[in-house]
C-alpha cells in the first residue's frame, strides 16, 4: 500500500519557470523529508521537516510540512536546468526508524 | 572514495537464476536497508537490518532474501529470479532515530529475462 501520493508524476517546464511538487497522505507522519534524484545515481536528502506548519527555505526551494502533518509541498522559483531530477518526499513515524517513501515527481527543466 | 557501495551496477539475467547484489558501507551505521525502484511507485522498502542480528521484512519481501555479513555488508539474493523483478535496487544506511537521513548506493540496474 502506497502511503505517500505526490503530484503531479511528471513536470516538464522552460527554465526560468515556478513550480510546486505536492506530497499528499492519509497517514500523520512525524517527520517529512525531501529528496532528489539524479540519473545514475542514488537519492540525496535536501531537507527534513519536522514540526507542523514548518516552513525551510534552501535557495531557491521552498519546502513546507502541512499543519496536520498529513502533507508537504516543495517549491521552487526560477527553476534552472540543475534542477531537473526526481524528487522523492519521504514520512518518518515515531515508533521506527524506517521512511515510507512517496510515488515520485519527475522534473525536467529546459534551458 | 563513496560512503556506500553496490555491486554489481548492472545485470542481465536469466529466468530461474540465482543473484546476489552486494552492499558496503564505510559510514559506520548500523541501519541498512535494500529498495526497489519502479517507474511511477518510488521506493519501496524489501529488507531492512537495524544491526548484525536483527534483520526484518519489509513491504515487498517475497521472493527476496537478505545476509547482513557484518555491520559495513548487507547483501540481497534472489533465489530463483523473475520478469517482474526486474527494476533498480538501492542500498541504503541510517544512523539510528525516527526521521534520520538515510544514504543511499548508486544502485543496481537488474533486468530479467
Amino acid at each position: 500500500t502506497q502511503l505517500l501520493e505526490q503530484s503531479p508524476q511528471f513536470l516538464s517546464i522552460q527554465e526560468g519557470e515556478n513550480l510546486t511538487v505536492y506530497c499528499n497522505s492519509s497517514s500523520v507522519f512525524s517527520s517529512l523529508q525531501w529528496y532528489r534524484q539524479e540519473p545514475g545515481e542514488g537519492p540525496v536528502l535536501l531537507v527534513t521537516v519536522v514540526t507542523g506548519g514548518e516552513v525551510k527555505k534552501l535557495k531557491r526551494l521552498t519546502f513546507q510540512f502541512g499543519d496536520a502533518r498529513k502533507d508537504s509541498s516543495l517549491h521552487i522559483t526560477a527553476a534552472q536546468p540543475g534542477d531537473t531530477g526526481l524528487y522523492l518526499c519521504a514520512g518518518g513515524k515515531w515508533n521506527t526508524d524506517k521512511l515510507i517513501f512517496g510515488t515520485g515527481t519527475r522534473l525536467q527543466v529546459f534551458p | 572514495d563513496a560512503d556506500v557501495t553496490q555491486t554489481p551496477r548492472n545485470r542481465i539475467t536469466k529466468t530461474g537464476k540465482r543473484i546476489m547484489l552486494e552492499c558496503s558501507q564505510t559510514k559506520g551505521h548500523d541501519r541498512m536497508y535494500w529498495y526497489r525502484q519502479d517507474p511511477g511507485l518510488g521506493l519501496r522498502l524489501i529488507y531492512y537490518s537495524f544491526d548484525v542480528k536483527d534483520i526484518n521484512k519489509g513491504e515487498i519481501s517475497d521472493g527476496y532474501s537478505v545476509s547482513r555479513q557484518a555491520q559495513a555488508k548487507f547483501s540481497l539474493s534472489l533465489e530463483s529470479a523473475i520478469p517482474n523483478q526486474t527494476a533498480l535496487y538501492f542500498c541504503a544506511t541510517s544512523d539510528p532515530g525516527p526521521g534520520s537521513e538515510q544514504y543511499f548506493g548508486p544502485g543496481t540496474r537488474l533486468t530479467v529475462t
